[in-house]
């Protein structure tokens, strides 16, 4: 069965220290995954996808299929990263879009 | 571009009430997802259509929950009737099936169903 992981509910730092976020996966196929942010009050919104390989806000995800994971990053967390992000996953021969409980993160300054 | 638009944003009805939300999607965006997200939860995928047709419905509790895309643009979820356990945020999307933004999801704001 397909299913998006994601361990943590809370993740609280410090400005400036390093942000690793959980995401593993299950899946038998090629998966596309997905990172999506909510900031408060504001739409669910992408933030990267793994396909693209590319740095959004300072984050990055690697797609690593023999752990069946990807972990969202960034080297030093800002206050304004404080949000909702959710790991998806996207399967089948129609998009169908999954996603994981969700992780919030918390940056103190 | 205009983005996905729903409304309500917000509802509140006792529960065995019926109520439904109206969601339009991205112009020209073929695929819509209706997700359900209960407080402290991720998204749930209820139904998607592509054009006017369902592709998925598989969690859709379809003896009280009811999807239509008539000709294939807005879309309506209905539930009816509703019980306490449906309070929850109730998001659509839509996606392109073509071009380079092929298969990803943009959101509307949600309704937010308080059901008492």
């Amino acid at each position: 069965a397909q299913r998006v992981t994601q361990p943590e509910k809370l993740l609280s730092v410090f400005k400036g220290a390093p942000v690793e976020l959980k995401c593993n996966y299950s899946y038998s196929g090629s998966p596309e995954l997905f990172w999506y942010v909510q900031y408060s009050r504001q739409r669910l919104q992408l933030l990267l996808r793994h396909i693209s390989r590319e740095s959004i806000k300072g984050f990055t995800a690697d797609l690593n299929k023999g752990e069946t994971s990807f972990h969202l990053k960034k080297p030093f967390a800002q206050e304004e990263d404080s949000a909702m992000y959710y790991c998806a996953l996207r399967s089948g021969g129609y998009n169908k879009l999954i996603f994981g409980a969700g992780t919030r993160l918390a940056v103190h300054p | 571009e205009a983005g996905v638009a729903q409304s309500p944003r917000y509802k509140i009805i006792e529960k065995r009430q019926s109520v439904a939300f109206w969601c339009n999607p991205i112009s020209g965006h073929a695929t819509l997802y209706w997700y359900q997200q209960i407080l402290g939860q991720g998204p749930k995928l209820l139904i998607q259509f592509q054009n006017n047709g369902v592709v998925d419905d598989s969690q859709l509790p379809k003896d009280r929950f009811s999807a239509e895309r008539l000709k294939g643009v807005d879309s309506t979820l209905k539930i009816q009737p509703a019980k306490l356990e449906d309070s929850a945020v109730y998001l659509c999307a839509s996606s392109s099936i073509s071009g380079p933004f092929q298969g990803l999801a943009f959101f509307g704001q949600g309704t937010r169903l308080t059901v008492v």
